[in-house]
């Protein structure tokens, strides 16, 4: 079965790094794009950014660039997302999610990981 | 701010009909997703493609689309679907995904 399962809570100061991480399994790597989505206490679902497995190109909302890591091991089958220079705002539920390598599913999130916490706080 | 706009909070009667919009302009374009969240869950696929239900979705809840604004629509509410629904679309330039706000269903 398709499983997509995150890395712990983590805390952290401001100014430090992040890095989660997604572990999958049981479907055919390189058919489905990772996604990262994230969700403050309260909020929305804001969509990070996203990786071609097969070739390991990146996607990344124009919020994140540049302060946001997308990378895969294909050996591994473990997505990572790494954000620099946190800040409060930074708090919140971090999802890797999939969908499939077709340009009309594009943002088709049929399974998603069980969300990991990040608690950015002095 | 969101490119897809979602009313924040609709209610519906226990076994009503009520329909939940999502409008963008990316929409006339794009085919919409709707995700069901439940507190404290990871989001659920409910519709995608604009009106298709995966396996394991309520035949209750159904899709579509005019223009820019998708719908959803719930036939006979129950409890159980109290939650908060998002959709998501990718963006205007096609290189993005963006979501609405998502909008809280209370069921009376």
């Amino acid at each position: 079965q398709v499983q997509l399962v995150q890395s712990g809570a983590e805390v952290k100061k401001p100014g430090a790094s992040v890095n989660v991480s997604c572990k999958t399994s049981g479907y055919t790597l390189s058919s489905y794009y990772i996604h990262w989505v994230r969700q403050a206490p309260g909020l929305g679902l804001e969509w990070m950014g996203m990786v071609n497995p097969s070739v390991g190109t990146t996607t990344y909302a124009q919020k994140f660039q540049g302060r946001v890591t997308l990378t895969r091991d294909t050996s591994t089958r473990i997505f990572y997302m790494e954000m620099s220079s946190l800040t409060s705002e930074d708090t919140a539920v971090y999802y890797c999610t999939r969908s499939p390598r077709l340009d009309a599913a594009m943002s088709t999130f049929d399974y998603w990981g069980q969300g990991t916490l990040v608690t950015v706080s002095s | 701010s969101s490119e897809l706009t979602q009313d924040p909070a609709v209610s519906v009667a226990l076994g009503q009909t009520v329909r939940l919009t999502c409008q963008g302009d990316s929409l006339r374009n794009y085919y919409a997703t709707w995700y069901q969240q439940k507190p404290g869950q990871a989001p659920r696929l409910v519709i995608y493609n604009t009106a298709n239900r995966p396996s394991g979705t309520p035949d209750r809840f159904s899709g579509s689309s005019s223009g820019n604004t998708a719908s959803l629509t719930l036939t006979g509410a129950q409890a159980e679907d109290e939650a908060d629904y998002y959709c998501n679309s990718r963006d205007i330039s096609g290189n993005h995904v963006v979501f609405g706000g998502g909008t809280k269903l209370t069921v009376l």
